[in-house]
């Protein structure tokens, strides 16, 4: 079965940039989705088709994808960006959809 | 405004069954594949299972294929999920999620508040 893997974690001044991976096998050639998960709350897609962005979510979110890694940015991160990030795939040959373990992104 | 309420949540024994309900609004629901995502406590995301539009296409994830069942009524506006022969690692809130196509792939534009379910004795 496909595999995504995302670091478990990445941490970032206020105002830096994070970026946060999700590695899979010829990812490049999929559409990747990105979620991001506040505690006791659900998910709210804030990338998804790799890179375009729902209505009401900042340009400060964006996301490219390449060979086998795609990247959620997050520029000029805020206090408000801590949260859990999830990637996620559909994966034709298993008809599964796929997600990847999720990353922790702290805001120092 | 699209919402999704989840209900049928609970304490529920191993071996024994549950039936998760979402009702759906501020949407043509008969338009829309629906998903099923679950969350262990202190864990990730985890896919359960997917339905087209019309449910022709059906999807699972193996950890739960054979003991649970998607099905959706589109008079009704509403998605649900059948479980059998629960376990302990089924122990989760469960997410109702609107997919932004008739078909099943894609992204999840949508989500309701999620119901918890455990299985304990």
């Amino acid at each position: 079965s496909y595999v995504l893997t995302q670091p478990p974690s990445v941490s970032v001044a206020p105002g830096q940039t994070a970026r946060i991976t999700c590695g899979g096998n010829n990812i490049g050639s999929k559409s990747v989705h990105w979620y991001q998960q506040k505690p006791g709350q659900a998910p709210v897609l804030v990338v998804y088709d790799d890179s375009d962005r729902p209505s009401g979510i900042p340009e400060r979110f964006s996301g490219s994808n390449s060979g086998n890694t795609a990247t959620l940015t997050i520029s000029r991160v805020e206090a408000g960006d801590e949260a859990d990030y999830y990637c996620q795939v559909w994966d034709s040959s298993s008809d599964h959809q796929v997600f990847g373990g999720g990353t922790k992104l702290t805001v120092l | 405004e699209v919402q999704l309420v989840e209900s049928g949540g609970g304490l529920v024994k191993p071996g024994g069954s549950l039936r998760l309900s979402c009702a759906a609004s501020g949407f043509t629901f008969s338009s829309y594949s629906m998903n099923w995502v679950r969350q262990a406590p202190g864990k990730g995301l985890e896919w359960v299972s997917s339905i087209s539009s019309s449910s022709s296409y059906i999807y699972y994830a193996d950890s739960v294929k054979g003991r649970f069942t998607i099905s959706r009524d589109n008079a009704k506006n509403s998605l649900y999920l059948q479980m059998n022969s629960l376990r302990a690692e089924d122990t989760a809130v469960y997410y109702c999620a609107r997919a932004n196509t008739a078909m099943v792939i894609g992204q999840f534009d949508y989500w309701g508040q999620g119901t918890l379910v455990t299985v304990s004795s």
